[in-house]
């Protein structure tokens, strides 16, 4: 699976947008973008994926470039209880193998 | 949305005893079930991969004899940590996949030997 790059850490105020940066500029054609979140003593929360096209659900929108070389995932009004670590990874859903996860970006929401 | 549970949430035990813990995938059949350990401050490694009906497949440097992975049926995978010392102190946790859907996760299970 391709390697991503995040940012170590991140503030963002409560009732803010939060967008949490990812680099991954050797993704291959088949590999999705996928992101999770782990709160604190917890297991990781699948937040949201996607191939090429920005995608939105109940709990984020993600924004792919074009050339699929990074992407964003937005947060539309962070609250408190979205402070964790946020995993961006590349995946490739056909073979169902090993989800890598990195570092990933800690963010913490501040009233 | 998909919901995988983990038994127990932690547990607390003298070196030399062994420790089973369960992860069950509550709504749906899984195809394949992952095994993760994350030390403090570290992210998620993956211990080993878990098909239903075979062996389990262990990522380098993990020992398949003393973590032994049973998954019986397609709802459930057991984690078995024997002979427990303090380095294998960990929180563990479990992940469920069905066909090419996003895998979810359980919440864990704190593992602290005494």
């Amino acid at each position: 699976d391709a390697k991503t790059t995040q940012p170590t850490s991140m503030d963002c105020a409560e009732g803010r947008a939060a967008n949490l940066p990812c680099n991954h500029s050797t993704i291959s054609g088949n590999e999705y973008v996928y992101w999770y979140r782990q709160i604190h003593s917890q297991g990781p929360q699948y937040i949201i994926h996607g191939l090429k096209n920005n995608e939105t659900n109940e709990m984020a929108s993600l924004i792919i470039t074009e050339d699929r070389k990074s992407s964003t995932l937005i947060l539309p009004h962070a609250t408190l209880r979205d402070t964790a670590v946020y995993y961006c990874i590349a995946y490739n859903t056909g073979t169902a193998s090993k989800l890598t996860f990195g570092t990933g970006t800690r963010l913490q929401v501040t009233l | 949305g998909a919901v995988v549970s983990q038994h127990p949430s932690w547990v607390i035990c003298k070196s030399g005893t062994s420790v089973k813990i369960e992860c069950r995938s509550l709504d749906f059949q899984a195809t394949t079930m992952f095994w993760y350990r994350q030390f403090p401050k570290q992210s998620l490694m993956l211990m080993a991969t878990s098909n239903e009906g075979s062996k389990a497949t262990y990522e380098q440097g993990v020992e398949k004899d003393k973590f032994l992975i049973n998954h019986a049926s397609l709802t459930l995978s057991t984690l078995t940590v024997t002979s427990a010392h303090p380095e294998d102190s960990s929180f563990y946790i479990c992940s469920a996949i069905y066909s090419n859907q996003p895998q979810h996760f359980g919440d864990g299970t704190r593992l602290s030997i005494l």
